[in-house]
């Protein structure tokens, strides 16, 4: 049974840095090609991906957050932490953590889709 | 940077009703689509990949369909359970870049 479980702050100062752990079990980020994301969602708004972690050490950021995203694995505790410098109260959101899936199409074309979600931590971003 | 659109915004519709939500995208995304359930503090489900497998668990009433922009998501003979939020989601291979539509809710009439 795949679980994942965010833990972290509900109240951070603007300017702060935000971290973010998700505690997860039923899988291993250490078999090949798994993949592990974190996305995030502001009260009453889309979801927004956040960044990825591969199980060779791989990471990607969306570029528009990129300058103070930091994603890292821990695979001896099953963790997977998130870092966001600077924080400011347009941060505020659920945040997510996802296990990343993968599929080819009929012309074995590779994507990724989410296909477990932890329960998401509210963080609050306010003085 | 691929911009997905959904519609409508949001859509009333009766228990039992079929209904189809709409997800657009601005380039060819071939089949690299999915679908997610999303009700009212709870995270996300995902329903559908690849534009039209079911994904475990996701009852047989949901149906995706569609390639290229234009993507479906049909629910057969809606249920009560099935009053929420729904998302589209797609993958940009580079740079890696996942992103998903604004959203289309389903509520009771």
């Amino acid at each position: 049974q795949v679980t994942l479980k965010e833990s972290g702050p509900a109240l951070v100062k603007p300017t702060q840095t935000l971290t973010l752990t998700c505690t997860f079990s039923g899988f291993s980020l250490t078999s090949d090609r798994m993949r592990m994301g974190w996305i995030r969602q502001p009260p009453g708004k889309a979801l927004e991906w956040l960044a990825r972690i591969d199980w060779d050490d791989d990471k990607f950021y969306n570029t528009s957050l990129e300058t103070r995203l930091t994603i890292s694995k821990d695979t001896s505790k099953n963790q997977v932490v998130l870092s966001l410098t600077n924080v400011d109260p347009v941060d505020t959101a659920t945040y997510y953590c996802t296990r990343i899936a993968h599929s080819y199409d009929s012309d074995g074309f590779l994507f990724y889709y989410f296909d477990f979600w932890g329960q998401g931590i509210l963080v609050t971003v306010s003085s | 940077e691929i911009v997905m659109t959904q519609s409508p915004a949001t859509l009333s519709v009766s228990p039992g009703e079929r209904v189809t939500l709409s997800c657009r995208a601005s380039q060819s995304l071939r089949s690299n689509l999915a679908w997610y359930q999303q009700k009212p503090g709870q995270a996300p489900r995902l329903l559908i990949y690849g534009a039209s497998t079911r994904a475990t668990g996701a009852p047989a009433r949901f149906s995706g369909s569609g390639s290229g922009t234009e993507f479906t998501l049909t629910i057969s003979g809606l249920q009560s359970e099935d009053f929420a939020v729904y998302f589209c989601q797609q993958y940009n291979s580079w740079p890696p870049l996942y992103s998903f539509g604004q959203g289309t809710k389903l509520e009771i009439k």
